[in-house]
Order: structure tokens, then sequence, then C-alpha cells
């Protein structure tokens, strides 16, 4: 199986500031990586997919890169509407794996 | 409108079983591959099940090989998750979603999800 690993498991940042969260994976996934926001009580939305496509909808600031086994989810100005978990997921390969997820607080 | 609903849980003494079933409506539901995703409380995402467009194709996370089944009517644009010999590590909130294509896995990704139904194995 493939294991996702995120960091950092959490941080706190202020409104305005650039966020970058990174996933790595243990091996080569191409470019099949999604990512996903997850605010309390509340079903994971798509922000990212295939390493590096904005979703229809998702603003702007939001943006991902990488290939292979390095990606990255880059806030590029924190809103406070961002605080949420979000989590990377994998596809390239059966079964489809999460990272543990990053929780962004804003200070 | 894109709409998933899961129903279906419940509270389940271990070792019995239960059945999950997603209602989707707003999208040609046999076009896509459909997932299921679980949660514990206060924890991580979990893929269990993924099933393409046909059935032809289906795929399980490790820890319920064996145990869960998935299944889908392309006619009632349902998808099902039979879960049997439950644990009280089964204890999650289960998410149906819709996959960005045919099949489970590739070029493709979770777009739409359902509001999610809560499992609890316990004696």
């Amino acid at each position: 199986d493939i294991q996702m690993t995120q960091s950092p498991p959490s941080l706190s940042a202020s409104v305005g500031d650039r966020v970058t969260i990174t996933c790595r994976a243990s091996q080569s996934i191409s470019s099949y990586l999604n990512w996903y926001q997850q605010t309390p009580g509340k079903a994971p939305k798509v922000l990212i997919f295939a390493a590096s496509n904005l979703q229809r909808g998702v603003p702007l600031r939001f943006s991902g890169s990488g290939a292979g086994t390095e990606f990255a989810l880059t806030i590029s100005s924190l809103r406070p509407e961002d605080s949420a978990v979000y989590f990377c997921q994998q596809t390239d390969s059966v079964p489809l794996t999460f990272g543990g997820g990053t929780r962004v607080e804003i200070k | 409108e894109e709409q998933l609903v899961e129903s279906g849980g419940g509270l389940v003494q271990p070792g019995r079983s239960l059945r999950l079933s997603c209602a989707a409506s707003g999208f040609t539901f046999d076009d896509y591959a459909m997932h299921w995703v679980r949660q514990a409380p206060g924890k991580g995402l979990e893929w269990v099940s993924g099933i393409s467009w046909n059935s032809d194709n289906t795929d399980y996370a490790d820890s319920v090989k064996g145990r869960f089944t998935i299944s889908r009517d392309n006619v009632r644009n349902y998808v099902y998750l039979q879960l049997n010999s439950l644990r009280t590590e089964d204890t999650a909130f289960y998410f149906c979603a819709k996959g960005g294509g045919m099949v489970v896995a590739g070029r493709t990704w979770l777009d739409s999800w359902g509001q999610g139904t809560l499992v609890t194995v316990s004696a």
C-alpha cells in the first residue's frame, strides 16, 4: 500500500499569510494526488485534483504543485474561512490512501 | 445539483451485520465510479471501498477486505455497502462519494460527498 505523509500535522497562521502544506508519497504516484478541505461537522470537499487542477468554484488563492512523491498545497493569502483540516489523497493505485491531515488554525 | 444521501447506520453489536445505502441524484449515475470513505470520530479519513461504473471492478481497504462488500444499482441510482463481522474499530462516520471518472483509481477524485451515516459497533 502507498503511504501518504503530510506535514505539518497542524499550523497556526495569521490572516493574509502564505501557508504551505506538504504531502509525501512512499512511492511515485505520478500526478494522481488530490487535496480536500474539511470543516467541523461537514463532509470533505475537493480543492485540487490531479496535483495542480483547481476544482470548479474553489477560490484562486488555493493552488497545488508537485509530481512523483512530493506535493504541496499552498494558500496564497489565508482567510478566516480557511480554518479547517486538509487532507491529501493518492489515487494512483488501490487501496486509495489519505494523508493524516493538517489542521490549519487562524491566529 | 448533485446529491448523495446515506442511510442505514446505527448501533450494532460486534460480529453482527449492517447494510448502508446511498441514494444518488443530480448526475448520470452510471457514468461514474462510487466510493465509501469512513472517519472515526475525531480521526482522519480512511478510504473503504470503490466500485467502477459498471460494477466490473470493486476494490477494498485491507482492513475490510473479506468482511465488507460494495455493490451498486444503476437503475435505482444506489450504491450499497454490506458490513459483515463488524468490529469495534469499524465505528465511524461512513461517507458515500462520487468519483471523478468511471474507474476506481488513476486520474480520479471524490467530487461529491454525502453527509455521512454513523456506524457504532459496541456490545
